[in-house]
């Protein structure tokens, strides 16, 4: 089945700089979607990105899929103290969604 | 905030033990889901339900029963388990069974095994 690789598994950052996680995978995806999961808590949807090529906003968060639809990208201008978490990306398409092991981010204020 | 609802939210239980974990999701969507996270690896699906019909089990042990009596309701019976299945197990549904839908997670039931 289709897998995802997640880099980096961890990232550190002082408050204000950027953040970018990358998906990675070896076959061709039909989708891929991002997740954010906060300490303690649990998976929650950010966003789905289905075309080669796309980018889409959503205020200080840029994801893009790549034009061969292999590769994705969440990057995270000026982060704040509330971006911390683990990001998750997530393919399915014709099977259950299969997740990465996430990126966790901590930011140092 | 979450319209899918797990409980409990916490749960010890001995190898001997019996116990059931519960979702109930308010969002009348069609697919339910297991998921089982560990510390060191990445969400690993166990079941899946589509319109109250088991639909995908991912080689789980039989120690972990899954049951659906309807579309809003998932119930994960656990028995005789072992401290490796120490666990967040997370409950999620999705509008379809297709799989181009976003998933909704419930908070989850840590579970500890001793």
């Amino acid at each position: 089945g289709q897998q995802v690789m997640q880099i980096p598994q961890y990232q550190h950052v002082q408050e204000g700089e950027d953040f970018t996680t990358y998906c990675n995978s070896s076959t061709t995806l039909s989708n891929i979607q991002w997740y954010k999961q906060r300490p303690g808590g649990h998976p929650v949807f950010l966003i789905q990105l289905v075309k080669s090529g796309e980018v889409k906003k959503q205020k200080r968060l840029t994801f893009q899929f790549g034009e061969a639809k292999k590769n994705s990208s969440l990057h995270i201008t000026a982060t704040q103290t509330t971006d911390v978490g683990t990001y998750f990306c997530a393919t399915g398409g014709n099977t259950p969604l299969v997740f990465g092991k996430g990126t966790r981010l901590s930011v140092i204020a | 905030e979450t319209g899918v609802t797990q409980t409990p939210r916490h749960l010890v239980m001995g190898m001997t033990n019996k116990k059931s974990l519960k979702c109930e999701q308010h969002l009348g969507h069609n697919a339910m889901y297991w998921y089982k996270q560990s510390a060191k690896k990445p969400l690993e699906l166990m079941f899946v339900y589509s319109l109250e019909e088991r639909v995908e089990n991912n080689s789980v042990p039989s120690r972990f029963s899954p049951e659906c009596p309807n579309s809003s309701h998932l119930f994960l019976h656990l028995h005789t388990l072992q401290p490796e299945d120490s666990a967040l197990y997370l409950c999620a549904s999705s509008r379809e069974p297709g799989y181009h839908t976003e998933a909704f997670f419930g908070q989850g039931t840590r579970l500890t095994v001793v």
